[in-house]
């Protein structure tokens, strides 16, 4: 059973930093993308970053380029996110998520962000 | 890297039909067969309906379907359940590991 479990959300202040993990279990880690995608609350789900298997492919959205970093241990079946120079309008629900081409198969629960003062 | 165009709300009356669209561009949903489909209940996390245009995960009922025309994508629900309604979202791949999200439609069964 595919199972995907975030941790590291919390309340920060703005200008400040969070690194969010995803534990991976129940598939071959290393064999897929991963993503982090959000959602503000009451809004909709935004893309944030993706990162290939071998996590040599990256790539992140514009409202977060410069800011975030993606990456990846594959020995430890583990995503990062590692979040700086935090704004409110980062505050969101994060969600890891196993990732093919035509969709997201798999969502973990999703961990709170909150930027705030 | 703009937000899919989806209506905002839609409705129907159980054992009716639905259809939500889901407009892009031809770097996204005309671009590539990667259109994705997910329903969100309040609280929950997405859940995948729809991938690769008009494939349906193991579990999914066929009463959901997708197909696409030129950029813009469509989700289909059939003999609409009162357990069917919720928020669903479009998804399109737009190349070099960028997704794209639609805006949201909640859908409504009256």
């Amino acid at each position: 059973e595919v199972q995907l479990l975030e941790s590291g959300g919390g309340l920060v202040q703005p200008g400040g930093s969070l690194r969010l993990s995803c534990a991976a279990s129940g598939f071959t880690f290393s064999n897929y993308a991963m993503s982090w995608v959000r959602q503000a609350p009451g809004k909709g789900l935004e893309w944030v970053s993706a990162i290939g298997g071998g996590g040599g492919s990256i790539h992140y959205a514009d409202s977060v380029k410069g800011r975030f970093t993606i990456s990846r241990d594959n020995s430890k079946n583990t995503l990062c996110l590692q979040m700086n120079s935090l704004r409110a309008e980062d505050t969101a629900v994060y969600y890891c998520a196993k990732t093919l081409y035509g969709g997201v198969d798999y969502w973990g629960q999703g961990t709170l962000v909150t930027v705030s003062s | 890297q703009s937000a899919l165009t989806q209506p905002r709300s839609v409705s129907g009356s159980p054992g009716q039909s639905v259809t939500i669209s889901c407009t892009g561009t031809s770097s996204d949903v005309g671009g590539y067969n990667y259109v994705s489909w997910y329903q969100q209940h309040p609280g929950k996390a997405p859940k995948l309906m729809i991938y690769d245009v008009n494939k349906r995960p193991s579990g999914v009922p066929d009463r959901f379907s997708g197909s696409k025309s030129g950029n813009t994508a469509s989700l289909t629900i059939s003999g609409l359940q009162t357990e069917d309604e919720a928020d669903y979202y479009c998804c399109s791949y737009a190349g070099t590991y960028i997704w794209v999200f639609g805006e949201g439609t909640k859908l409504t069964v009256l």
